[in-house]
């Protein structure tokens, strides 16, 4: 079965530091990676990456596909308070395969 | 515009009914997926519609199913409750073109509670 294996579950952090989130996947052929960020709502939209190699950036937030080691990575710098969530990635193939997860949290 | 709106919000039902969740769409997009979400499972994918079809489907008893109108809006339905399928049931649109659910953009979500 398809697998989208987040990493870590959860991380606790203070303003201004930089983290990197971490999302590996076991299918070999999908039509985009995606990234979600969710409050205490529903999953707002972030990224959508189809092509190796290529950083996509929003303001303090980017994030990179790595189609042969089979991860993404998404970079949070000078993080805030804000930040804090459940950061979610998903595997998009004949279906939307979402990871567990991780909480990042923000300490001021 | 308007975003993707679900109704109803919050629904408490007993085991062995059935329900129906309405969702609809972000003007212009032609696709709907629905996923149920709980503390054990994470975000589980329940199935799309495409156009009034069933375009993919995830790994989810018969009990499950929707349905799509020329509007665009859809409708979920689970018949005989069980007390698992307490969860929040969200909804999705996107453009849905090229065959891919591509970029997703989710509504607040329906929290059903099975007594």
């Amino acid at each position: 079965e398809d697998k989208v294996v987040q990493s870590p579950l959860s991380l606790v952090v203070h303003e201004g530091d930089t983290v990197t989130l971490n999302c590996s996947y076991e299918v070999t052929n999908f039509r985009s990676l995606l990234w979600y960020k969710q409050e205490k709502k529903a999953p707002t939209f972030l990224f959508m990456l189809t092509s190796s190699g290529i950083e996509k950036k929003s303001g303090r937030l980017s994030s990179i596909l790595d189609k042969k080691e089979l991860f993404s990575i998404l970079n949070i710098t000078a993080t805030q308070t804000g930040d804090s969530a459940v950061y979610l990635c998903a595997i998009n193939n004949n279906d939307m395969r979402f990871g567990a997860g991780t909480r990042l949290t923000v300490k001021p | 515009k308007a975003g993707v709106t679900q109704t109803p919000r919050y629904l408490i039902k007993t085991r062995g009914q059935q329900v129906t969740l309405s969702c609809s769409p972000i003007s212009g997009h032609r696709s709907v997926s629905w996923y149920q979400q709980t503390p054990g499972q994470g975000l589980q994918f329940l199935f799309e519609y495409f156009s009034e079809t069933q375009r993919n489907k995830g790994n989810f008893p018969g009990r499950f199913s929707g349905r799509q109108f020329s509007n665009s809006r859809s409708e979920m339905n689970v018949s005989t409750l069980e007390l698992g399928d307490s969860a929040l049931y969200l909804c999705a649109s996107s453009f849905g073109l090229a065959g891919g659910m591509w970029e997703q953009f989710f509504g607040p979500g329906t929290r059903l509670t099975v007594l």
